[in-house]
């Protein structure tokens, strides 16, 4: 079955240390991936896609994830946290066919002071 | 704003009784997603409609659930007989033909008391 596995349920880091969010999706041809952001009370958010061009794919807020087929992973970092990085962080994967969005069961980044 | 909205944004209703929600997706956007997340969870699929055909639903989306997109615009989803397992987020997206990125609206909070 197609599905997405977030490895860790919740993620602390101290603000200024690198940020690494991990994401595995079962294997699939023409996977597209993305991650979304969600803060608390506000709407699903995009931070970025990889839709099989370049495997290194930048995305807002200094963020970017590399697409290793290899690995089927799709793990999202961040050189150094912000306050504002804490959110709820989803890694999503769509097959070619339908578009449906297949979430993973969410990341909560908290980031210490 | 020309986002993706949803109304109502919060529902409160006793069991059994029926409930609609609303979904205006962004103006040029085929494709139209009904998705729903629970507590803690990632949003999980219901169903999506590319102009006015609905060409997928979940096998969570019981005989008591309906969507609709008659003109290919907007669209509702309705719940009848709720029940307390029904009590969600109910995320409404939308996005271009087929592969590209879905825009999310702020969900209608459902409680079923």
């Amino acid at each position: 079955a197609q599905s997405v596995t977030q490895l860790d349920s919740h993620v602390s880091v101290s603000e200024g240390t690198p940020v690494l969010l991990r994401c595995n999706y079962s294997s699939s041809y023409s996977p597209s991936l993305f991650w979304y952001v969600q803060h608390p009370n506000k709407g699903l958010q995009l931070l970025l896609k990889y839709t099989s061009a370049a495997t290194l794919v930048k995305g807002i807020n200094g963020f970017e994830a590399e697409f290793k087929k290899s690995e089927t992973s799709f793990h999202l970092t961040k050189p150094s946290a912000h306050m504002s990085d804490a959110a709820e962080y989803f890694c999503v994967v769509s097959y070619e066919g339908t578009y449906k969005y297949i979430f993973g069961t969410g990341t909560r980044l908290k980031v210490l002071a | 704003d020309t986002g993706v909205s949803q109304d109502p944004r919060h529902k409160i209703t006793k069991r059994g009784q029926n409930v609609t929600f609303r979904c205006d997706p962004i103006s040029e956007h085929n494709r139209l997603y009904w998705y729903r997340q629970t507590l803690g969870q990632g949003p999980e699929f219901l169903t999506y409609f590319q102009n006015e055909a609905q060409l997928e639903k979940s096998r969570l989306l019981s005989d008591r659930f309906s969507a609709e997109r008659p003109k290919g615009s907007f669209s509702t989803l309705e719940i009848q007989r709720t029940e307390q397992g029904d009590s969600a987020m109910y995320l409404c997206a939308s996005s271009l033909v087929r592969g590209y990125e879905q825009y999310f609206g702020p969900g209608t909070r459902l409680t079923v008391t």
